[in-house]
């Protein structure tokens, strides 16, 4: 079955901080992975996507996500949380739909709180 | 470049009725996917629309619907409004739909349905 499981509901951290936001995955295949931020009454916002090559992929604002094929993980990371990115973020993978074309699956997200 | 626009951006209807959300996508783009955001069920697939066919769809009932026009924008339909159907659908557009590119969301339209 392929799926997108982020094991937090919430993550807090105080600024300046690292933080690490969970993601793992389960897909047939070489996978296709993506993280998201989502303001508030907002759309989703591109953050950062891993198709192949390094492990360590580095994305907008500050971001980097580490892909792990061994443990299935895509974890988000950056190495000093600012108040600023307090938000809901997402990660995704490519999956099939019914009729086998694809599309992205996502997690049930995550609320990252950067308290000051 | 203007981003993706949807309209309305809230809605109130009741039990039965049907709806209609629009979305533009940015200009040049030519796929738009359609997703519905619950705090319960997260972001799910509805469909994606590329050069007006829907290309991809996920596992909504038939009550709801789309299409894409000449210019790309795209219209999403629910029939026989269920207050299940209360959520949060978001369009996004893409330049071709491809699954490694990226996508940029519009704000979304509120749906409340009592």
């Amino acid at each position: 079955a392929q799926s997108v499981a982020q094991p937090e509901d919430q993550v807090n951290v105080a600024e300046g901080n690292p933080l690490t936001v969970k993601c793992t995955y389960s897909v047939s295949g070489n996978p296709y992975l993506f993280w998201y931020v989502q303001y508030p009454n907002r759309g989703l916002q591109f953050l950062l996507k891993y198709i192949t090559g390094d492990n360590l992929v580095k994305g907008s604002y500050g971001f980097e996500a580490e892909f792990n094929k061994s443990q299935t993980s895509f974890h988000l990371k950056k190495p000093s949380a600012l108040v600023s990115d307090s938000a809901l973020y997402f990660c995704a993978v490519r999956g099939l739909s019914m009729d086998s074309s694809y599309k992205l699956i996502f997690g049930s997200g995550t609320r990252l709180l950067v308290r000051p | 470049k203007a981003g993706v626009t949807q309209t309305p951006r809230y809605l109130i209807k009741t039990r039965g009725q049907q709806v209609t959300l629009s979305c533009s996508p940015i200009s040049g783009h030519r796929s738009v996917s359609w997703y519905q955001q619950t705090p319960g069920q997260g972001l799910q697939f509805l469909f994606e629309y590329f050069s007006e066919t829907q290309r991809n769809k996920g596992n909504f009932p038939g009550r709801f619907s789309g299409r894409q026009f000449s210019n790309s924008r795209s219209e999403m339909n629910v029939s026989t409004l269920e207050l299940g159907d209360s959520a949060l659908y978001l369009c996004a557009s893409s330049p071709w739909g491809g699954d490694n590119e990226k996508l940029f969301f519009g704000s979304g339209t509120q749906l409340s349905v009592l």
